[in-house]
C-alpha cells in the first residue's frame, strides 16, 4: 500500500541555523508532492510543492528537494527563526488526486 | 489562495448527539474534501465532497456515520453522527484549486470534543 513517513518526529534547532526535515514515500508512480506547516490550533498551511519531474524547487528560505531513486523528500529552511515552530507534514499526491500524509515533524527553535 | 472558514471552530458535544461542521470558501473550486486528524496525529482523508453528488469515502469511514453535503461550489457540510469519545479529533475541510497546479489549501479546523 501508500504510505508516506518521516524519519523523526522531532527536531530542535538553533535559531538561525538550518533545518533539515526528511520524509520516505513507498508510491514511485506518484508525482506531486507538497510540505505544510501547522502551528498549534490552526490548519495545515501550504509551504512549498514539486512535481516528479523535478529534483529541486526553491521558495523564500525554503528549498525543496526529491530523489526519487530512494523516494525521498526534504525540506530545508534557512536561518530558521522562532515563528518557523510548527508540526511539519509531508504529502504525497497519487494519481487519484488524494493527499497521503506523512507522519509529522515537530521542529522547535531554541532563541 | 482560497480563503477557507469553517463553523463551529470548536465544540464540546455529548456522546450520542451529532454535529454539523460548515466549511464555506470565498471563491468557486473544483474539489472539496474532510479530513480528520486525532490528537497528536497526522491527518486522515474523510471523503471527498462532490459537488452535486454522493460523496466518495474512503475505507474506514461511512455515510451514515459522516454525512456530507455539498449543495454548490463554494460550501460543504460535514456531519458527525452519533457521536462517542473516540471521535473527538479536529475535522478539517480542504480545498484544491486546479488552476496551473494541484495545491491543496486548508480551512482552520473544527477541534471537537465529544464527552
Amino acid at each position: 500500500g501508500e504510505s508516506v513517513g518521516l524519519h523523526l518526529p522531532t527536531l530542535s534547532v538553533q535559531e538561525g541555523d538550518n533545518s533539515i526535515i526528511n520524509c520516505a514515500y513507498s508510491n514511485s508512480a506518484s508525482d506531486y508532492f507538497i510540505w505544510y506547516k501547522q502551528e498549534s490550533g490552526k490548519g495545515p498551511q501550504f509551504i512549498i510543492d514539486i512535481r516528479s519531474n523535478m529534483d529541486k524547487r526553491q521558495g523564500q528560505r525554503v528549498t525543496v528537494l526529491l530523489n526519487k531513486t530512494v523516494k525521498h523528500l526534504s525540506l530545508q529552511i534557512a536561518a530558521t527563526q522562532p515563528g518557523d515552530s510548527a508540526v511539519y507534514f509531508c504529502a504525497e499526491q497519487n494519481q487519484g488526486g488524494k493527499l497521503i500524509f506523512g507522519q509529522g515533524t515537530e521542529l522547535s527553535v531554541k532563541p | 489562495s482560497a480563503v477557507i472558514s469553517q463553523k463551529p471552530s470548536r465544540d464540546i458535544c455529548q456522546r450520542g448527539t451529532s454535529l454539523t461542521i460548515q466549511c464555506q470558501v470565498d471563491s468557486q473550486v473544483t474539489m472539496m474534501f474532510w479530513y480528520r486528524q486525532q490528537p497528536g496525529q497526522s491527518l486522515t482523508l474523510i471523503a471527498t465532497a462532490n459537488q452535486g453528488s454522493e460523496a466518495t469515502y474512503e475505507s474506514g469511514f461511512v455515510i451514515d456515520k459522516f454525512p456530507i453535503s455539498r449543495p454548490n461550489l463554494t460550501f460543504s457540510t460535514l456531519t458527525v453522527s452519533n457521536m462517542s469519545p473516540e471521535d473527538s479529533s479536529i475535522y478539517l475541510c480542504s480545498v484544491e484549486e486546479r488552476l496551473d497546479s494541484y495545491e491543496q489549501y486548508f480551512g482552520p479546523g473544527t477541534r471537537l470534543t465529544v464527552t
